[in-house]
């Protein structure tokens, strides 16, 4: 394991469904992420957050919303989602001003 | 300027051979060159990395060379395994900020 949480592993959610994906990182870090990874693309940087502030948004739809409480919780709030947004979710952290990353194992999430 | 290229997308390798995979990228200002290693159902993980004021670095049978002029780095598997079959992204940051990964290469070795 490597300190990063992530609930639900996996998802099925309705187009009209709202739902959240949860994150928890152990490891004293103060920035945490949000990637989206489909098939065949290169892991896609949603959000960034730097002590609990959102210091980056890459264009993502509104129907994605993230929260981040406090600098070990990371969430992200999907509602109306469409078909291509399945994909495996992924949250990461580090250390601020560090570069290496630690990735939860992700939630699988299916829109139908 | 942000783009980091990986190539091959897909690499077959027969047990005890060497693996390659290379990277390019574009902006002079990245200064971190992370290798991570995914298994199916897991998250990404960091197998190794290099900056740029070397130009190869070494673990157990992992390798990333670098070449600062050429702006491309490449891992190299020694006696690859089937245990080392997974998905392999390179990346590349800027001072400590937020990675830029490459399109990702699976890794097949046969047995």
């Amino acid at each position: 394991e490597t300190g990063v949480t992530q609930t639900p592993r996996h998802l099925v959610m309705g187009m009209t469904n709202k739902k959240s994906l949860k994150c928890e990182q152990h490891l004293g870090h103060n920035a945490m992420y949000w990637y989206k990874q489909s098939a065949k693309k290169p892991l896609e940087l949603m959000f960034v957050y730097n002590f609990k502030e959102q210091t980056e948004n890459n264009s993502v739809p509104s129907r994605f919303s993230p929260e981040c409480p406090n600098s070990s919780h990371l969430f992200l709030h999907l509602h109306t989602l469409q078909p291509e947004d399945s994909a495996l979710y992924l949250c990461a952290s580090s250390r601020t001003g560090g570069a290496e990353a630690f990735f939860g194992q992700g939630t699988r999430l299916t829109v139908v | 300027q942000q783009q980091v290229k990986q190539s091959p997308q897909s690499l077959i390798v027969q047990k005890g051979g060497i693996s390659i995979i290379n990277c390019a990228y574009e902006n002079t200002a990245f200064d971190y060159f992370p290798w991570y290693q995914q298994f199916p159902g897991k998250g990404p993980a960091l197998l190794i990395a290099i900056r740029p004021d070397v130009s190869e670095k070494k673990e157990g049978r992992f390798t990333i060379s670098f070449n600062k002029s050429a702006k491309q780095f490449s891992l190299h598997i020694m006696d690859s395994q089937p245990g080392d079959s997974a998905t392999y992204f390179c990346a590349a940051s800027r001072q400590g900020g937020k990675l830029i990964f490459g399109q990702g290469t699976e890794l097949s070795v046969k047995p």
